[in-house]
């Protein structure tokens, strides 16, 4: 089955202790991306990467780290988690966009539900 | 920058009204809109979705058409049922530019129906 999966899916944790959420898809799309999702802000985009080793700062990307070490995984690191980190966390991925009428769908993950005291 | 504005939420029906969610855009180029469900406890799923001007996409009873004279992509159904109650999200996809593949998500409109 095509998806993409997360892990974990809820984390309680303190600030200042540095956390790990992996991101895996088995589509072998280029493209995968991180998003938070708050309360009347809808999804923001935080890193993405368009290929293995190529990666970028979307609009949200302080106090976050990705690596793109392999297609498959994206994982998102948070060094130093502070309470302004507590969100829902999505990971998506497509195959890769460029160009004027380009449009790929892109899979998002089941979330991961982060609070840091 | 682009930017994408949905109705305030949340919205509540009864079985079998009509729906419209209103969605409008800031963008330039042309963008690709689409609209997410997402059903409790669950990931975002994509509802429907429309690449260039007056396209309608539809499912699952859902449509929704790409007005770029009114930069606008209302999500509408004319009968819910119970099993749509989810939160809805409309979306624009950057199309080239610096900044391929990024979703633009509005705030996200919930929708509560009962029987």
């Amino acid at each position: 089955e095509a998806q993409v999966t997360q892990n974990p899916r809820y984390l309680i944790t303190v600030t200042g202790k540095k956390l790990t959420v992996t991101c895996s898809q088995n589509m072998n799309h280029e493209y995968m991306s991180w998003y938070r999702q708050d309360p009347g802000l809808g999804l923001r985009q935080i890193y993405y990467s368009m290929n293995v080793e190529v990666t970028d700062k979307g609009d949200v990307p302080e106090g976050y780290k990705v690596s793109r070490k392999e297609k498959r995984n994206f994982p998102l690191i948070l060094e130093s988690p502070s309470p302004n980190q507590t969100s829902l966390y999505f990971c998506a991925s497509s195959y890769a966009t460029g160009g004027k009428s380009s449009y790929n769908e892109q899979f998002f993950g089941p979330g991961t539900r982060l609070t840091v005291l | 920058g682009n930017s994408v504005t949905q109705m305030e939420g949340p919205v509540t029906l009864s079985e079998e009204a009509f729906l419209t969610i209103n969605c409008t855009y800031t963008a330039t180029g042309y963008p690709s809109l689409f609209w997410y469900v997402q059903y409790p406890g669950e990931g975002l799923q994509l509802l429907l979705k429309a690449t260039k001007a007056d396209d309608k996409g539809s499912n699952k009873g859902f449509e929704a058409t790409y007005r770029k004279e009114t930069t606008s992509f209302h999500l509408e159904k004319g009968s819910v049922q119970v099993s749509d109650s989810a939160v809805y999200f409309c979306a624009l996809l950057n199309a080239g530019g610096t900044s391929y593949g990024k979703l633009t998500f509005g705030q996200g409109t919930i929708l509560t129906v009962h029987p």
